[in-house]
């Protein structure tokens, strides 16, 4: 069954550092999402993207924070200067139907 | 405002008990659905109900939504050990425009065999 991965599976940083978190949706689909859940806490999102662009934004979602699809299968979100509160797991998810979204396993983000 | 909040936070039950959680809302929905996750591990869609529905089932699982009270609840039949994991309830709401999915904090299940 396709599924949604996710890599790395854990990423340490100083805090600071640039982060890359890499993402393959399942293929046909075609709207992608990063969502993230700090320890204990609910999943919030962060950012949907179709169509080469990004759909919809939260606020967390600032400028700290951007997305790419480089190429027909790669979906990432990048952080470009990580901070403690950063630490989180990180999903991705994609759907091709409406409102029944594929999550990924997650990346374990920790900062130092 | 918050969106999907289960209740009860944690649930403690012996095997082939049924355990029910429950989520309440507080905008006008498309749709509801539930989502289970495994201690560190991603999250797996388990069920979605319109929300001109008010009952669906899914082998073990039975879903019910009720939007005049905006709340719905989720019933797993005769659970399993392996049933153990949290459980969140997620909507669409239609006050937004786009189709990101707002979580609740979740229900902790725990199944003891």
């Amino acid at each position: 069954e396709p599924e949604v991965t996710q890599t790395p599976s854990h990423q340490v940083t100083q805090m600071g550092q640039e982060v890359i978190l890499r993402c393959v949706p399942i293929s046909n689909h075609l709207y992608f999402y990063w969502y993230r859940q700090i320890l204990g806490q609910k999943v919030e999102f962060l950012v949907s993207f179709y169509n080469n662009e990004i759909s919809e934004k939260s606020e967390i979602f600032d400028d700290q924070f951007s997305v790419e699809r480089p190429d027909g299968s790669n979906f990432t979100l990048k952080i470009r200067s990580t901070k403690l509160e950063d630490s989180a797991m990180y999903f991705c998810a994609s759907y091709e139907r409406p409102n029944e979204q594929f999550f990924g396993p997650g990346t374990r983000l920790t900062v130092l | 405002s918050q969106q999907g909040e289960e209740d009860p936070q944690a649930l403690s039950i012996q095997e082939g008990e049924n355990a029910t959680m429950n989520c309440s809302y507080k905008t006008s929905i498309n749709n509801l659905q539930w989502y289970r996750q495994n201690s560190g591990r991603g999250l797996v869609h388990l069920i979605l109900i319109r929300s001109n529905e008010r009952e669906k089932h899914s082998g073990r699982l039975r879903v019910t939504l009720d939007t005049s009270k905006k709340s719905s609840s989720l019933l797993i039949t005769a659970s399993r050990a392996a049933d153990t994991a949290s459980y969140f309830c997620a909507t669409t709401s239609r006050n937004q425009a786009g189709t990101a999915l707002i979580f609740g904090k979740g229900t902790t299940l725990s199944v003891s065999s």
